[in-house]
């Protein structure tokens, strides 16, 4: 299984909404990432989990509100967002931070409204 | 830290052509490099990447790709191009130390005419 799962693929809210994007990997990856990506343009990393712990937070709004339960799941909780939220979210997974090789799910397409 | 810049934002080839997609990187030390392809609203695929050893390295669907350490480039390029080769092409660059990762250059649009 080479499948970085992403669910849903596509999500509408309203700006008072409370949600959650979901991510699964079955690969044995200790490394996951949460990207954002807005159209037209390369995805911008948000956050880094190793070994289920928070590594890298790239000075994300805290509307957006990452957890990673254990080492095959990741979410992405997220509250009070903005119409400029709108994006393209993607999960990614590796082996481990020093192994860069990521990856990347389908996606979930979020629109705020 | 790391950059990258693909100086290219949009290329047209006709199916059958030859390509070559630029990449050019910034990093102080041996870099892991790497080229995605991402299909229109769909995640990134990774096509080939450079670690170490051989420079001309293969990837999936008939790419490869050259790393030249004096022109700091990762070039990407196939003999012959078809319609399903329309996407989007990311390169990318890692880093080896830790806690550090991936930076993506802006993307070059491919478009194949029939």
């Amino acid at each position: 299984d080479t499948e970085v799962t992403q669910t849903p693929k596509h999500l509408v809210m309203g700006m008072t909404n409370k949600k959650s994007l979901k991510c699964e990997q079955h690969m044995g990856h200790r490394a996951m990432y949460w990207y954002k990506q807005k159209a037209k343009k390369p995805p911008e990393l948000m956050f880094v989990y190793s070994y289920e712990k928070l590594s890298i937070n790239e000075s994300v709004p805290s509307r957006f509100s990452p957890e990673c339960p254990n080492s095959s799941l990741l979410n992405l909780h997220l509250h009070a967002l903005q119409p400029e939220d709108s994006a393209l979210y993607l999960c990614a997974s590796s082996h481990a931070l020093r192994d860069t090789e990521a990856f990347f799910g389908q996606g979930t397409r979020l629109t705020v409204v | 830290a790391q950059s990258v810049t693909q100086p290219d934002i949009h290329i047209t080839v006709s199916e059958g052509a030859s390509l070559e997609l630029r990449c050019n990187y910034s990093y102080g030390a041996t870099p892991y490099l790497f080229w995605y392809v991402q299909s229109p609203g769909q995640g990134l695929q990774l096509l080939l990447k450079y670690f170490s050893g051989d420079t001309l390295v293969q990837g999936i669907k008939g790419f490869e790709a050259e790393f030249k350490r004096s022109q700091s480039s990762f070039n990407l390029r196939k003999p012959s191009v078809h319609w399903s080769d329309a996407a989007e092409y990311f390169c990318a660059v890692g880093a080896k130390n830790y806690g550090q990762n991936f930076v993506f250059g802006p993307g070059t649009r491919l478009s194949v005419l029939p």
